[in-house]
């Protein structure tokens, strides 16, 4: 499959717990982007991220919220001490390079449940 | 006021039908324009990419830019009903992040 890899598919978790979201990108990719889509609206853009390098976080929440793309192994979007308010589609993004030009593929998400 | 203004539908039309969505923006400095589909329970699949004003053409899909009302289309000819979906228009200028519209729910009945 050579496809935008996202797994958990569907997570759940109480208030208070972390929340691990894995994401590998397609073969040959080389940035991660991760959005969020809540129920009845758009997916808005969350942070954008080469091997080892955060390119842009502007759209991360101030707290609780990290990212990381490891030389090796997946991207992780890494939510701490989650709160009801958290439960969303997040979904991955990759593209052979970053620019403007090179067009954003999509894994199907993880959907997160908070309890 | 929103960046990308997407009317939500849903727009229910009979198979065989030429569908029009639609968004408009207010960001004259978007110039890369996309169109994704999404199905129920799974992730967004690029249809169409366009850059600046003008048509492209690919099978039964026409996507159309006009950068001067800040205005784009999808066109789908001869619809089906394995076209029903939500299309969500995307757009980005001078960064690397996507601009989405909120989605329009399509339904094509047999």
């Amino acid at each position: 499959n050579a496809g935008v890899m996202q797994n958990p598919r569907h997570l759940v978790r109480r208030r208070g717990q972390e929340a691990r979201l894995r994401c590998s990108p397609m073969k040959g990719h080389s940035h991660v982007y991760w959005y969020r889509q809540l129920p009845e609206e758009g997916l808005k853009f969350m942070v954008y991220l080469q091997k080892e390098n955060i390119i842009d976080e502007s759209g991360m929440p101030k707290e609780r919220f990290s990212a990381e793309f490891p030389k090796e192994g997946p991207s992780i979007l890494r939510i701490q001490q989650v709160v009801r308010g958290d439960s969303a589609a997040y979904f991955c993004a990759s593209s052979t390079s970053g620019g403007r030009n090179q067009p954003q593929h999509f894994g199907d998400g993880t959907r997160l449940s908070i309890l | 006021q929103k960046e990308v203004e997407q009317d939500p539908g849903p727009l229910s039309v009979p198979e065989g039908a030429i569908v029009s969505l639609n968004c408009t923006y207010s960001n004259s400095a978007f110039q890369y324009f996309m169109w994704y589909r999404q199905y129920s329970r799974k992730g967004p699949e690029l249809l169409m990419y366009t850059y600046s004003s003008g048509n492209k053409e690919d099978g039964r899909f026409t996507a159309q830019v006009d950068k001067s009302s800040k205005y784009i289309s999808l066109f789908i000819r001869d619809s089906q009903p394995s076209d029903s979906a939500t299309y969500l228009c995307a757009m980005t200028g001078d960064t690397d992040k996507l601009i989405f519209g909120t989605g329009t729910r399509l339904q094509v009945f047999p």
